[in-house]
Formats: C-alpha cells, sequence, structure tokens
C-alpha cells in the first residue's frame, strides 16, 4: 500500500543535540511539506518543497533545516538552535499543488527533548 | 494569507445525534479550497472533506456534509448520526493560489466528544 512512513513514533533527546526526523513517500508525490503541532495551537508549517532539490521556508523554520535529495524523502533536522523543540511533527505529501489538493499525512513522530 | 478560525475549543455530542463545527475563514483569493481533517488520539490526520470556492453545492461524504456560506466566509462541518469512533480533533485547513498555493494553513482545531 502507498503512504507515507516516519520514523521513529518516539523520539527523546538531550538539549543541545541535533536530530533528524525520518518521512519517506512511496506515492510518486512532487510536494513534501514538515508542520508542527503543539497543544492548542493547530498545525503549523516549517518547510516545504515542491520538487528534488528545491525547498522553502514556512512560517516556522527557525533552527530547522531539510534536504530533498530524493523524491521519496524529506527528512528534517532539529537543530540545537530550535528554541523549543518539543512537539508533534506531521510530514505531509501532495501529487499536485492546485486549490483542490488534499494532505496526505503520516502518522507523526513525537519528539521530546530534555 | 490564509487564516482560519475555529472557535469551539470542545465539543460534545450524544452519540446517532447530529454536530456542527464551526469554521471560518479570511483570504483575498477568489479561488481557494477548504478542507476539514480528523485526527484521532493516535496522531494521524485523515482527510474527511473538501469544499472548492467555486463549487456551487455543498461538498458531502457519507456521514461529513460541509455548509458553505461563501458570503458569511464560513464552512462548517456537518456529522449526522455521530458515532463513538467520532471522538477526535477537527481541523479545518485551506488553500489558495499564488505564493499560497499547495500549502495548507490550518484552525487550532476542535476537541470532539461523543458520549453513548
Amino acid at each position: 500500500d502507498g503512504g507515507i512512513t516516519q520514523s521513529p513514533k518516539y523520539l527523546f533527546r538531550k538539549e543541545g543535540q541535533n536530530v533528524t526526523l525520518s518521512c519517506e513517500q512511496n506515492l510518486n508525490h512532487d510536494a513534501m511539506y514538515w508542520y508542527r503541532q503543539d497543544p492548542g495551537q493547530g498545525l503549523r508549517l516549517i518547510y516545504y518543497s515542491q520538487i528534488v532539490n528545491d525547498f522553502q521556508k514556512g512560517d516556522i523554520a527557525e533552527g530547522y533545516s531539510v534536504s530533498r535529495e530524493k523524491k521519496e524523502s524529506f527528512p528534517l533536522t532539529v537543530t540545537s538552535a530550535q528554541k523549543n523543540p518539543t512537539a508533534f511533527y506531521l510530514c505531509a505529501s501532495s501529487g499536485r499543488t492546485g486549490v483542490d489538493s488534499p494532505l496526505h499525512f503520516g502518522n507523526g513522530t513525537r519528539l521530546t527533548v530534555t | 494569507a490564509q487564516k482560519i478560525t475555529q472557535t469551539q475549543p470542545g465539543m460534545f455530542v450524544q452519540e446517532k445525534e447530529a454536530v456542527t463545527l464551526d469554521c471560518t475563514y479570511d483570504t483575498s483569493d477568489q479561488s481557494y479550497g477548504l478542507f476539514w481533517y480528523k485526527q484521532p488520539s493516535s496522531g494521524e490526520m485523515i482527510f474527511l472533506i473538501y469544499q472548492g470556492s467555486y463549487d456551487e453545492q455543498n461538498a458531502t461524504e457519507g456521514r461529513y456534509s460541509l455548509n458553505f456560506q461563501k458570503a458569511r466566509k464560513s464552512a462548517n462541518l456537518v456529522i449526522s448520526a455521530s458515532q463513538l469512533g467520532d471522538s477526535a480533533m477537527y481541523f479545518c485547513a485551506m488553500t489558495g493560489r499564488g505564493s499560497t498555493l499547495g500549502r495548507l494553513y490550518f484552525g487550532r482545531g476542535t476537541q470532539l466528544t461523543v458520549w453513548p
């Protein structure tokens, strides 16, 4: 079955360490997105990529970095510069970028930094 | 940029009853899309229903319908015959044209609880 795989489901890190969250999709989608979810905040866009080797900052990109070397993969690195990294991270993809394009989401990674 | 407002942090409904979850939006785009997603406690985001700004008919998908009132800029989700499995967080979202094409903007969500 096609879908989006995020791993791991839970991730624990010490403050000051960089950590990379994995996102892989086998839907053959061009566009991929990273969202952050905090309680009561809804989803906020971190980075997105509409094509391989190209990506754009979203609304809260500070302290994060991404790469898009392959169509299937869009890893997110949470750096030590991110002031409050503990959150639920959702990766999504879309087969087209029209106003009628729903996003398909992975199951998320819950990151806890202490 | 687009803005989505969900004013109901929590809603309660008895099983088999209908419930309406409110969503208002703001945009300067003429062409845009409105979406509803369901997020169970497991965390996955499930796409429920879509309404285009030029669609004259309200969208329906099974027990879900979207009450679209363009002049009021509202896109309320109606769930008929609620089931216990409908208990979840519900998010309203929208996208538009231009620099926002392909991006989804989300509201803060409404936690729905269905009781027997």
